[in-house]
């Protein structure tokens, strides 16, 4: 079974701190997203990553930066939150491109005061 | 502009009962279209992918049909069970851009015993 991972289900922290989520996969897989979800939206894209240290912007990149070392862990970096960031942030990761399914972590919840 | 539009926003159905979940699209080059199950709390699961040549395609109880000429997809759940209260997401794919979904803010669906 693919897994993915995620440090922290619930977060809480203040204004203007610098913020890490990480995400680790154990399947290999090539592609890694970053999407946050808020109610009554769908999920957005935020970053991807198609490789080690390669990255790409999704749709709502502001404020956000992303980190890929390594092949199983993708990064999200929130330099300096803000409480519009409070949200759920989702991390996903997929084999390869085509019509492959993504496979998604548990979630943060991530709450900025 | 591609979007997805889902309806109803909720629902609230009898155990044992059946329903339909809708999803319109804009989306254009079409490539694929899935729908996600996600638990309060979890990420999303996949329920089903499909082409652009696929009407239908079922996964145990649940029946998606897709109808390309209309840009219209359905979630059909059969005999509904206590664990399928869940937010059912239909995710649609353009051509040539593997990376970015275009996601439906989902359906709420609730099961009472």
């Amino acid at each position: 079974d693919v897994k993915v991972t995620q440090s922290s289900r619930y977060l809480v922290k203040r204004t203007g701190e610098k913020v890490f989520l990480e995400c680790v996969q154990d399947m290999d897989h090539e592609n890694m997203f970053w999407y946050r979800q808020d109610p009554g939206l769908g999920l957005r894209l935020i970053y991807f990553s198609y490789d080690v240290k390669m990255k790409e912007k999704g749709d709502i990149p502001e404020g956000y930066s992303v980190s890929r070392e390594k092949k199983e862990r993708f990064s999200l970096i929130l330099e300096s939150a803000s409480t519009n960031q409070t949200s759920m942030y989702l991390c996903a990761s997929r084999p390869g491109t085509g019509i492959d399914t993504q496979y998604f972590g548990p979630g943060t919840r991530l709450t900025v005061l | 502009k591609n979007q997805v539009e889902q309806s109803p926003q909720s629902l609230i159905i009898l155990e044992g009962k059946n329903c339909t979940l809708q999803c319109n699209y804009t989306v254009s080059p079409f490539s694929n279209l899935r729908w996600y199950k996600q638990d309060t709390g979890r990420g999303p699961v996949s329920l089903t992918i499909m082409t652009f040549s696929e009407n239908t395609k079922s996964n145990g109880r649940y029946t998606a049909t897709l109808d390309a000429d209309t840009k219209q997809s359905s979630l059909h759940i059969t005999a509904s069970q206590l664990s399928d209260s869940a937010s059912y997401i239909c995710v649609v794919s353009a051509l040539r851009s593997n990376y970015q979904l275009i996601w439906g803010a989902g359906t709420k669906l609730i099961i009472k015993p």
